[in-house]
């Protein structure tokens, strides 16, 4: 079965740049959609596409999808980003959700 | 502006049948754009595909959980409802109800993005 593969942590120190991957096999064949859940929060989707943002997302958030690395990247980060972030994709008639990624800001 | 609610029983006995039902307003759950689907996710840990189904009542089923779910749309109430059987200790979680995206590309349909998600209820499942 597909697999998606996410690093579990990234930290980052504020204005710097996280890059949160998604790992799978021939990933960049596929539409990866990318959301935000802060803690005791539903989900919300920042990338949906590969790299389209829905509105009201900052364009501080921004997708790429190629090879077997799809990658989420999040420019100047502010300390409002802290969150856990999961990729998403379809395959095989069935959703799938990477492992997700906790972002710490320093 | 689309919101989904989720609504039912926030504690089911072992064995039992759990039943939850996601309310949507602010627009038609028969648009012919998107499908209707429900997630869920155990405390500390991450998100799971439970299934979706589209207004005209065609699911798909995550295939790890199929033998025991069924997802049902009620287009008059503007409801899509959630029953998973034979529950355990494992099914405890916070369950979502959210709308997808549905896009068609070279002949072939694809579901996609979730958007918007409900606020997510809590069911337990304890003795």
């Amino acid at each position: 079965s597909y697999v998606l593969t996410q690093p579990p942590s990234v930290s980052v120190a504020p204005g710097k740049t996280a890059r949160i991957t998604c790992g799978g096999n021939n990933i960049g064949s596929k539409s990866v959609h990318w959301y935000q859940q802060k803690p005791g929060q539903a989900p919300v989707l920042v990338i949906y596409y590969d790299s389209d943002r829905p509105s009201g997302i900052p364009e501080r958030f921004s997708g790429s999808n190629s090879g077997n690395t799809a990658t989420l990247t999040i420019s100047r980060v502010e300390a409002g980003d802290e969150a856990d972030y999961y990729c998403q994709v379809w395959d095989s008639s069935s959703e799938l959700f990477g492992t997700g990624t906790k972002v710490t800001v320093l | 502006q689309l919101q989904l609610q989720e609504s039912g029983p926030g504690l089911v006995k072992p064995s039992e049948t759990l039943s939850l039902t996601c309310t949507v307003s602010g627009g038609s759950i028969s648009s012919s754009s998107y499908y209707w689907g429900w997630i869920r996710q155990p405390p500390g840990k991450g998100l799971e595909w439970i299934g979706s189904i589209y207004y005209s009542g065609s699911t798909y089923y995550n295939p790890s959980l199929k033998s025991r779910v069924t997802i049902s749309v009620d287009t008059s109430k503007n409801q899509f409802s959630l029953k998973l059987s034979s529950v355990t200790a494992a099914d405890t979680a916070v369950y979502y109800c959210a709308r997808q995206g549905l896009y068609c590309s070279g002949g072939s349909c694809y579901l996609g993005w979730f958007d918007p998600w409900g606020q997510g209820t809590l069911v337990t499942v304890s003795s």
